[in-house]
């Protein structure tokens, strides 16, 4: 198992087009984590789930945003009629039940 | 509402020297604290991390300090190595379990260990 890993590393789209992301989280931990980062700042909490169910998700999330993590393996966020404000590195990182965080080398989104 | 702050948005020190990173919090709930160290094109890397029950925490060259009274923790890296060079991140938890769940992190400080 090489780690986290994410898809793509760079996604550049025009306003208002939909985008998809995808995690791949190391295969034994049960928490996978959606955060977002801008320039200058920490990564920004977005959403998580311990298997298949999302328990949480920031009021950052709004309805344009949507994250899902079907069978408790893999994730997806996607980002529907994006906006400049979207543009942001996209992280992902997974954990065990009890344990630090492994995060992934991040998606960078450009919203042209 | 900046819940985790870390002022100083850069810092330099002599390789061999000491390093210390700093990081305040503000909110009462938080019990699990974490460091993360981030390199360019990179997601970060834990560090190392304290509970609330503990006021030091030591791993190599790497320590960690909690003054809950003060909302404060600190960094310690000895000594500092050019590898060492980095943004640092401070993050914490209101886990209430000791382990990592939701993080809220600072905004990091940029560390350059100077030959």
């Amino acid at each position: 198992d090489t780690g986290v890993s994410q898809d793509p590393r760079h996604k550049i789209t025009k306003r208002g087009q939909n985008v998809t992301f995808r995690c791949d989280p190391i295969s034994e931990h049960n928490r996978l984590y959606w955060y977002r980062q801008t320039l200058g700042q920490g990564p920004e909490f977005l959403t998580y789930f311990q298997n298949e169910a999302q328990l949480e998700k920031s009021r950052l999330l709004s309805d344009r945003f949507s994250a899902e993590r079907p069978k408790g393996s893999f994730s997806t966020l996607e980002i529907q009629r994006t906006e400049q404000g979207d543009s942001a590195m996209y992280l992902c990182a997974s954990s065990l039940a009890k344990g630090g965080y492994t995060f992934g080398s991040g998606t960078r989104l450009t919203v042209v | 509402d900046q819940q985790v702050k870390q002022n100083s948005p850069s810092l330099s020190v002599q390789e061999g020297r000491i390093s210390i990173l700093n990081c305040d919090y503000t909110n009462s709930m938080f019990d699990y604290f974490l460091w993360y160290k981030k390199y360019p094109a990179e997601g970060p890397t834990f560090l190392i991390s304290i509970s609330s029950i503990k006021d030091k925490n030591e791993d190599g060259r790497f320590t960690v300090f909690l003054n809950k009274s003060a909302k404060h923790l600190s960094l310690h890296i000895v000594p500092s190595q050019p590898g060492d060079s980095a943004v640092y991140f401070c993050a914490a938890s209101a886990s209430n379990t000791g382990t990592a769940s939701k993080l809220t992190f600072g905004t990091g400080t940029r560390l350059q260990v100077t030959l």
